[in-house]
This record gives C-alpha cells, structure tokens and sequence, in this order.
C-alpha cells in the first residue's frame, strides 16, 4: 500500500513565525504535491515538484516556498505565517513525470495561525 | 485550464438507497479521480478511472471521456458512506483539479 505520512495533524502557530510542513512518501514517487483546502474554495494547489530539488508553483504560491532535498520528501515553507494562511493542507504524490498517474494524500495537516 | 463541476451539492439518503453522482469536466484529461473525504479530512482512493468502469462492493464508478463525465454510484448506501465526495481531473503535469465535492448524508 502507498503511504504518505504529514508531520502533523494539528498545528498552531502565531502570526510571524516561519512554518514547516514535511511530507514523506514511500513508494518512490517522481511527482509529490501541497494543496490546501478552504471552505468554499475546495482544494488548490500550491505547489508540487516533480524530481529532486525540482519545484513548479501551482495555482496560489504566494506566501510559500517548498524544498525537494530527497525523493520521498517534500516540505511545505511559510515563510512568515499570516491568518490567512489557517487552512487545512494536504500532501500528495504519484507515480510518473508528467499527469496520467493516480494520486495519493497524506492525512493532512490542520493549522492554525493566530 | 480545466474545471470540474459536481451535482448535485448536497445529497439526502435513507439507508438502504442508491445514489448517483456526476462530475462533468470541461476539457480532455488524462487522470480522473473519486475521492471520499472522511471526518478527520483525509481524502480516500475510491477509483481512479480516466476512462470505462470500475466496481469496489457497492460502489462503482464509469467514466465516459469522449462526453467528458463521470459517475459514481453508490448502493445500498449506509451510515458510513456519509462525507463528502470530490472528483478530481487531472492536467499533463500531473497536479489533480478538484470538484466542490458532494456532501453525502445517510439517515439510519
């Protein structure tokens, strides 16, 4: 079974702070994502990275930045979390460059930024 | 770039009923997923299915490419078949486009 795990499930964090998120995966995958999901808004993507040290901005970068050091793991960064950044977040990977591939979540990651 | 729209929003069902569930996505795709959301927000492979049909139990799942939709039925829907349902498409790069979901409820 694929398996990818997040650092945490819950996460309070105050306004200011930098913020990491890891994600691990342990089937090899090329291609790992970070989303997050909002009331209302469904799930968007933020970033994802398709090899080593490769990172591709999504839909809603701002305010984030990623680190891709080892295959299996792949960091979120909030540089300086803001409330607009309590979200619930999500990790994903998937087999294969390119799309085609069935994809995998993590249990996500609920943070909250006061 | 693509967009995924599901119906119906919000779902009632007695247990024991069968439902249906639509995704339409507005562009060819190479990927097409159902998800189901469970309470602590992990989202669970129900099927992966670019095209044809596939059946898990009671549920099952058709996608036709050619007419650029999907559905998921479930039968003999149960308590614990509640949550939220998301379809997914997914783009040449790989990163998955997400429906609103349905929200599923199933009365005792």
């Amino acid at each position: 079974d694929v398996k990818v795990t997040q650092s945490s499930r819950y996460l309070v964090k105050r306004t200011g702070e930098k913020v990491f998120l890891e994600c691990v995966q342990d089937m090899d995958h090329e291609n790992m994502f970070w989303y997050r999901q909002d009331p209302g808004l469904g799930l968007r993507l933020i970033y994802f990275s398709y090899d080593v040290k490769m990172k591709e901005k999504g839909d809603i970068p701002e305010g984030y930045s990623v680190s891709r050091e080892k295959k299996e793991r792949f960091s979120l960064i909030l540089e300086s979390a803001s409330t607009n950044q309590t979200s619930m977040y999500l990790c994903a990977s998937s087999f294969g460059t390119g799309g085609g591939y069935e994809q995998y979540f993590g249990p996500g990651t609920r943070l909250t930024v006061t | 770039g693509i967009q995924v729209e599901q119906s119906p929003p919000d779902l009632i069902l007695q247990e024991g009923a069968n439902s249906t569930l639509r995704c339409n996505f507005s562009d060819s795709v190479n990927n097409l997923q159902w998800f189901h959301q469970n309470p602590w927000g992990q989202l669970i492979n129900l099927f992966y299915i670019p095209s044809g049909t596939k059946q898990n139990g009671r549920l099952s799942a058709t996608t036709v490419a050619t007419e650029r939709y999907s559905l998921l039925y479930i039968s003999s829907s149960q308590t614990t078949d509640s949550g939220v349902y998301f379809c997914a498409a997914g783009r040449s790069q790989g990163n998955l486009i997400f429906g609103k979901g349905t929200k599923l409820s199933v009365k005792p």
